[in-house]
């Protein structure tokens, strides 16, 4: 595998249940993000882990979870969510911080299509 | 409040045609970069641009980073249908995580 992977690609659930996203990357990264992408609006920036520590929440709702075991793998819990979180769910890594030596790029996953009926 | 405004939002070509996107700002970024995402998938990333003044070509697309920072066009000559996807630009500040992203420029090409 190179690049990052997501599983699922897709997944439907019911407002009550409790399922989890997965994301692996492959590149040696330091930091990995969690986006949702809806229709019409701008990829929004959820959550921002930084070896293992997460460094960034963007005011997301508690019923999304994320866990970082270790700097390749990010994991998305959720649990009673609802309509309006259906939405395709990316993944993202790069290198550590934003940095004058490296340009600061992030690399995506194809993303979990999320429908929550 | 929108950071990034990309123009035009869509655009429906036919193959062989030339083509500028735009994305605007009026904040300063210490790089830029330019994705295409097709539907279903995640973005791609196709450049980054860090230098004012910076022009990049990738092919048949030419990317260049305005002189003081704060937007980039993307040109592509003679599209072709593999073209066709969402383009979006994204700015990253000297610091912080957050990639500022554009809704994007949903490009069209029929043969």
């Amino acid at each position: 595998e190179t690049g990052v992977t997501q599983t699922p690609r897709h997944l439907v659930m019911g407002m009550t249940n409790k399922k989890s996203l997965k994301c692996e990357q492959h590149l040696g990264h330091n930091a990995m993000y969690w986006y949702k992408q809806s229709a019409k609006k701008p990829l929004e920036l959820m959550f921002v882990y930084s070896l293992e520590e997460r460094v960034e929440n963007n005011s997301v709702p508690s019923r999304f979870s994320p866990e970082c075991p270790n700097s390749s793998h990010l994991f998305l819990h959720l649990h009673t969510l609802q309509p309006e979180d259906s939405a395709l769910y990316l993944c993202a890594s790069s290198q550590d911080v934003p940095s004058t030596v490296f340009p600061y790029e992030q690399y995506f996953g194809p993303g979990t299509r999320l429908t929550v009926t | 409040t929108q950071l990034l405004e990309q123009s035009p939002q869509f655009l429906s070509i036919q193959e062989g045609e030339n083509l500028t996107v735009y994305c605007n700002s009026s904040s300063v970024f210490s790089s830029l970069q330019w994705y295409r995402q097709e539907p279903g998938e995640g973005p791609v990333l196709l450049v980054t641009v860090v230098t004012g003044g910076e022009v990049k070509k990738l092919k048949r697309l030419t990317f260049q980073f305005g002189d003081a920072r704060k937007d980039s066009s993307l040109h592509i000559t003679a599209a072709q249908p593999g073209d066709t996807g969402l383009y979006l630009c994204a700015g990253a500040r000297s610091s912080g995580y957050a990639l500022n992203f554009g809704k994007g420029t949903s490009l069209l090409v029929t043969p």
